[in-house]
């Protein structure tokens, strides 16, 4: 396993647009998390997941964002109709448990012109 | 509100020295603590943690302290190598009573190794 794995790297769209992020975590975790990453700050959590069930979502997820993780393997995050506010680093990461470290993807980064 | 705070934007220490990267915290609901290091254009990757029923935690050249009266953790490289240079993120979670399993960032210090 070659950890957790974010597809696309980058990616540029037009203000409106809908695009969808995807996450493969390392295998054997069960817990699954996104969070948003903007210029000079820390990563910010959105949501998380234990296998297929989203089990919290933070305030910064819009009604435009949405996440699934649908056999508890690789999770989706979908922007619909974006904003320039949305351009930032998204970054997926996994862990095996509770209160274990957090491993993170190499993460998409989001340019809405 | 900050709720993990890195007052030190960046830090330059000379290769071979010992680096020190602070971090204080406001939540006493934290219990877990976490280094991550960043470089640019790259997901952050995990270094070290501690849980709050202990007070260091050392790996190789890396050393994490905690003060929980303080409510302040730092972290120690030594000695400093030319690939410590990066940014370094302090993270902490707990049951804070909304975002309870995911981490909580500080905005990060930039370490430079200086030959």
């Amino acid at each position: 396993d070659t950890g957790v794995s974010q597809d696309p790297r980058h990616k540029i769209t037009k203000r409106g647009q809908n695009v969808t992020f995807r996450c493969d975590p390392i295998s054997e975790h069960n817990r699954l998390y996104w969070y948003r990453q903007t210029l000079g700050q820390g990563p910010e959590f959105l949501t998380y997941f234990q296998n297929e069930a989203q089990l919290e979502k933070s305030r910064l997820l819009s009604d435009r964002f949405s996440a699934e993780r649908p056999k508890g393997s690789f999770s989706t995050l979908e922007i619909q109709r974006t904003e320039q506010g949305d351009s930032a680093m998204y970054l997926c990461a996994s862990s095996f448990a509770a209160n274990t470290e957090a491993f993170f993807g190499q993460g998409t980064r989001l340019t809405v012109v | 509100d900050q709720q993990v705070k890195q007052n030190s934007p960046s830090l330059s220490v000379q290769e071979g020295r010992i680096s020190i990267l602070n971090c204080d915290y406001t939540n006493s609901m934290f219990d877990y603590f976490l280094w991550y290091k960043k470089y640019p254009a790259e997901g952050p990757t995990f270094l070290i943690s501690i849980s709050s029923i202990k007070d260091k935690n050392e790996d190789g050249r890396f050393t994490v302290f905690l003060n929980k009266s303080a409510k302040h953790l730092s972290l120690h490289i030594v000695p400093s190598q030319p690939g410590d240079s990066a940014v370094y993120f302090c993270a902490a979670k707990g049951n804070s009573g909304g975002g309870a399993d995911g981490l909580t960032f500080g905005k990060g210090t930039h370490l430079i190794i200086q030959p």
